[in-house]
């Protein structure tokens, strides 16, 4: 079975610092970008950040640029976003997304597989 | 970064025809896909690509395009289709790595 676990999640304060990972199984992880995509509460979908499949390149929303980082283990079938500098408005739920192909440039890519995601609150 | 316009509500009777739009400029050089997410649920992809439809997603739905505008249709919509419905494309503004989504859709069924 196809299926992508975020973890990590929490009740962190303002300016402090939170890990998210994300397992894959049942495909070639290697194969496929992936991507980060939150949804604050009642809000819609927003990209966070994505990878290619051997992390040449690495793409982040500007809301997020300079205070999180992407990163992949591709031996260890696993994604991760770095948190820094919390703010208030970085609460969501956070989802790991699968990519249909390997680079983050393809005109008809899409985000196949999606995990049930990992909530992130911000507050003091 | 680049913007797609959504309507934030439409409706559509049980088993009629409703189309859902998307608009931006990124479409002009990139498809759109679409995902539909129901309450408590994390998103699915129902369309991706030129019209293309994953394993599983029933062929009632249904994707278009032209110009600055993308188009998700289910023809003869079900109860079981009511949910918010996301588009998303590639980023054509600076953050070429980018990607962007539409605000959402809730579609209602009556």
């Amino acid at each position: 079975e196809v299926q992508l676990v975020e973890s990590g999640g929490g009740l962190v304060q303002p300016g402090r610092s939170l890990r998210l990972s994300c397992a894959a199984s049942g495909f070639t992880f290697d194969d496929y970008a992936m991507h980060w995509v939150r949804q604050a509460p009642g809000k819609g979908l927003e990209w966070v950040s994505g990878i290619s499949w051997n992390s040449g390149s690495i793409g982040y929303a500007d809301s997020v640029k300079g205070r999180f980082t992407i990163s992949r283990d591709n031996a260890k079938n696993s994604l991760y976003l770095q948190m820094n500098s919390l703010r208030a408005e970085d609460t969501a739920l956070y989802y790991c997304a699968k990519d249909n192909f390997p680079g983050l440039a393809a005109a008809d890519d899409a985000f196949d597989i999606w995990g049930q995601g990992t909530m992130v609150t911000v507050s003091s | 970064s680049s913007e797609l316009t959504q309507d934030p509500a439409v409706s559509v009777a049980l088993g009629q025809t409703v189309r859902i739009t998307c608009q931006g400029d990124s479409l002009r050089s990139y498809y759109a896909s679409w995902y539909q997410q129901k309450p408590g649920q994390a998103p699915v992809l129902v369309i991706y690509g030129k019209n293309n439809r994953p394993s599983g997603i029933p062929d009632r739905f249904s994707g278009s395009s032209s110009g600055n505008t993308a188009s998700l249709t289910i023809t003869g919509a079900q109860a079981e289709d009511e949910a918010d419905y996301y588009c998303n494309s590639r980023d054509s503004s600076g953050n070429h790595l980018g990607v962007v989504f539409g605000g959402g859709t809730k579609l209602t069924v009556l």
